[in-house]
């Protein structure tokens, strides 16, 4: 089975720079993904990290170390628009579905 | 284009009633999947299936059952409707376990009465 932990809430000031972690325990794994879902949308994909390291896409970052089994999902220059609830999900070997935490809640103040 | 599209978007019912929900995606992905996301925002895979086989989630009960016409259509089917079973249902398609690739509908919003 597979199980991903990540804070409920996280509230940043616009223009600041805020992380998401997420840690995981998953027999067997292929890669950590983010999600994005704002109130009353759909989850829309935003990175995906197979290797360790960092990927970076415009201002969201995203790091993977397996080791620590541990990930996490950076935004840069916050806007109000990036309100929105951050999933972060995984793969187990053998199941072919992505499992997703219980998503943290970000709310960007002014 | 709508990649991922499913209806209705709203569905109001009473208890004991069945009902279903439709889904088509036009990405070419061999892979599609119900995800029910309930009050508190947990997203929680019920099935995956691709033309090899369908994955069902040990917790989904059998009241629920999809339904594929064909690769590109994956229908949920749900008996007998509980208050329990209120909830925003995702369908989502990818090629096969590739968590980059997911791409989700807009949702429909069950509620039962």
């Amino acid at each position: 089975g597979q199980s991903l932990e990540q804070p409920s809430e996280v509230t940043a000031v616009e223009g600041a720079i805020v992380q998401i972690n997420c840690t995981y325990q998953t027999s067997g794994f292929y890669g950590l993904s983010w999600y994005q879902q704002h109130d009353g949308g759909a989850p829309t994909f935003l990175s995906y990290n197979a290797l360790d390291g960092l990927e970076e896409t415009g201002r969201f970052s995203s790091f993977l170390s397996r080791s620590d089994s541990y990930g996490y999902l950076l935004l840069q220059e916050l806007q109000m628009k990036d309100s929105a609830s951050y999933f972060c999900g995984g793969i187990g070997a053998g199941s072919y579905q992505l499992t997703f935490g219980k998503g943290t809640k970000l709310s960007v103040i002014p | 284009d709508t990649a991922v599209s499913q209806t209705p978007k709203y569905l109001v019912t009473q208890m004991g009633n069945d009902k279903s929900i439709k889904c088509e995606q036009n990405l070419g992905h061999d892979t599609m999947y119900w995800y029910k996301q309930d009050s508190k925002k947990f997203l929680k895979i019920m099935f995956s299936y691709n033309n090899k086989e369908l994955i069902i989630n040990e917790t989904v009960p059998n009241r629920f059952s999809p339904k594929s016409p064909d690769k590109a259509h994956l229908n949920l089917h749900i008996n007998s409707l509980e208050l329990g079973d209120s909830a925003v249902y995702f369908c989502a398609s990818s090629q096969e376990g590739q968590g980059d690739g997911y791409t989700f509908g807009s949702g429909t919003r069950l509620t039962v009465v």
